[in-house]
C-alpha cells in the first residue's frame, strides 16, 4: 500500500516570495492534515479536510497561507507571501475515519525562508 | 486549554536497557492517544494508537499504557537497541465542545548508546 506522498521535499525561497506544498494521501482516506513542524518542536495542526471540506482551520494564518483539496484527493498548500518564521517543515498526513483513525504521515517539505 | 507534555526533552541510555517514556495531558476527556517515531529529517511514523477505552497496546517490544484519569500515558521499549534512536512523539486527541482536537506533545530525543 502506498504511503503519503509530498512534494518538493526542500524549497528555498527569499522572504516575500511564494510557495505551494503538494500531498496526496493513502488511497481511500477521506481526511487529510496539513501540520508545520518547527524545529525541536511537535507539530501543529494548519488545517483538516474532510474529503473537500474544511474541518479546522482554526490555526491556519489566512492572510498568507491557503489550502485546497479538490476532487477530495490530493492538497496543496500556500503561502504568499512567506515570512521568515515560516521556516519548517510541512507534513501531510491522512486517515480513514473522521477524527477518530489512526493518523500516517508523509516524509514532508522542508521549507527555508531567507 | 487542552495541552500535551512529554519529560524528559532528552534521554540517553545504554543499548539493552528497557526504558519509559512518558506522556501527560490536561483533560481527562480524550478520545484516543497515539505514539509515533520521527527520525530526523523523516514524518512521523505510527508506532501504536490506544483508544480511550483501552488500558494498553503492544506492539513487538513496545508496549503503550493509558490512564485517563491520571492523566498519563507511557511507551514502554524492552530490550532496547540503536535502531530505537529517535525523536518520539505522543498525540492525544481530545474532546472539546462535541469536536475533536489532536494536540502533539514536544517529544523526546532518544539516544541508545552502543
Amino acid at each position: 500500500e502506498a504511503g503519503v506522498a509530498q512534494s518538493p521535499r526542500y524549497k528555498i525561497i527569499e522572504k516575500r516570495q511564494s510557495v505551494a506544498f503538494w500531498c496526496n494521501p493513502i488511497s481511500g482516506h477521506a481526511t487529510l492534515y496539513w501540520y508545520q513542524q518547527i524545529l525541536g518542536q511537535g507539530p501543529k495542526l494548519l488545517i483538516q479536510f474532510q474529503n473537500n471540506g474544511v474541518v479546522d482551520d482554526s490555526q491556519l494564518p489566512k492572510d498568507r497561507f491557503s489550502a485546497e483539496r479538490l476532487k477530495g484527493v490530493d492538497s496543496t498548500l500556500k503561502i504568499q507571501p512567506a515570512k521568515l518564521e515560516d521556516s519548517a517543515v510541512y507534513l501531510c498526513a491522512s486517515s480513514w475515519m473522521v477524527n477518530t483513525g489512526e493518523l500516517f504521515f508523509g516524509e514532508g517539505s522542508r521549507l527555508t525562508v531567507l | 486549554k487542552q495541552e500535551v507534555t512529554q519529560i524528559p526533552a532528552a534521554l540517553s541510555v545504554p543499548e539493552g536497557e528497557n526504558l519509559v517514556l512518558n506522556c501527560s495531558f490536561t483533560d481527562s476527556a480524550i478520545y484516543n492517544l497515539q505514539w509515533f517515531r520521527q527520525d530526523p529529517g523523516k514524518g512521523l511514523t505510527s508506532l501504536l494508537l490506544i483508544q480511550s477505552s483501552q488500558r494498553e497496546q503492544t506492539s513487538g517490544r513496545l508496549n503503550a499504557s493509558l490512564d485517563k484519569s491520571s492523566g498519563r500515558s507511557t511507551l514502554y521499549i524492552a530490550a532496547s537497541q540503536p535502531g530505537d534512536s529517535a525523536t518520539y512523539l505522543c498525540a492525544v486527541r481530545f474532546l472539546i465542545q462535541g469536536a475533536q482536537k489532536l494536540v502533539f506533545g514536544q517529544g523526546t530525543r532518544l539516544t541508545i548508546n552502543p
